[in-house]
């Protein structure tokens, strides 16, 4: 089966704190890639990342980092110092190499709300 | 980064009307378009895959009938929802693979959310 877990529906914090957002997936496929999508209240979906299979390398881009680890199937998401533009649903998807890399399997999302 | 648009970005319909619904791709070529539905506070569900030149593919449970998609050019693809019901009021997103670039990344337009009265 092709699935992607988010098990936290709603996360809030406060201005500042550092948040994980955490992604399980499930694939028979040993090449596939993973994303993460922003979907802020206006409904845009907005690319965060793309990692595939074989990078195992974790990645930073600012107050945004990822943690891809194959042996857990997971590749959760961290905010540092959290912003409240920060306050969106956020989704994990996968596109395994069997669907053409077309087929994208998206996670329920986790909705992050950031306090002042 | 690769930009989509979609047309309109809201509609509010009676039932039995039909609504047509546009996605293009605005600096970028996409022989594949892909069509969502979101559901309030549910994720996005793929309807079906546009191919440019070709029959869509639609996704079990997916009424063709229902639910038209042309992909008439390589920076266009219309959804038609056809005699629309309350049930299909709904979020509805398309996105776009970039031929020219990585085809691994589907870029998203900023949806259309309908109503049917």
């Amino acid at each position: 089966a092709q699935k992607v877990t988010q098990a936290q529906t709603e996360i809030s914090v406060v201005e500042k704190e550092d948040v994980t957002l955490d992604c399980v997936y499930e694939t028979r496929d040993t090449t596939y890639y993973l994303f993460w999508y922003k979907q802020p209240p206006s409904g845009e979906l907005v690319f965060l990342i793309r990692r595939n299979s074989f990078d195992e390398q974790n990645e930073i881009s600012g107050r945004y980092s990822w943690n891809f680890q194959k042996s857990t199937s997971s590749f959760n998401f961290t905010i540092t110092a959290s912003q409240v533009v920060d306050s969106a649903v956020y989704f994990c998807a996968l596109s395994p190499f069997s669907g053409g890399y077309n087929k994208l399997i998206f996670g329920a999302g986790t909705r992050l709300a950031v306090h002042p | 980064g690769a930009v989509v648009s979609q047309h309109p970005s809201r509609v509010i319909c009676k039932s039995g009307t039909s609504v047509k619904i546009e996605c293009r791709s605005l600096d970028f070529q996409a022989t594949t378009m892909f069509w969502y539905r979101q559901f309030p506070k549910q994720s996005l569900m793929l309807m079906a895959t546009s191919n440019e030149g070709s029959k869509a593919t639609y996704e079990q449970g997916v009424e063709k009938d229902k639910f038209l998609i042309n992909h008439a050019s390589l920076t266009l693809s219309t959804l038609t929802v056809t005699s629309a019901h309350p049930e299909d009021s709904s979020f509805y997103i398309c996105s776009a693979n970039d031929l020219a670039g990585v085809m691994e990344t589907q870029y998203f337009g900023p949806g259309t959310r309908l109503l049917v009265l």
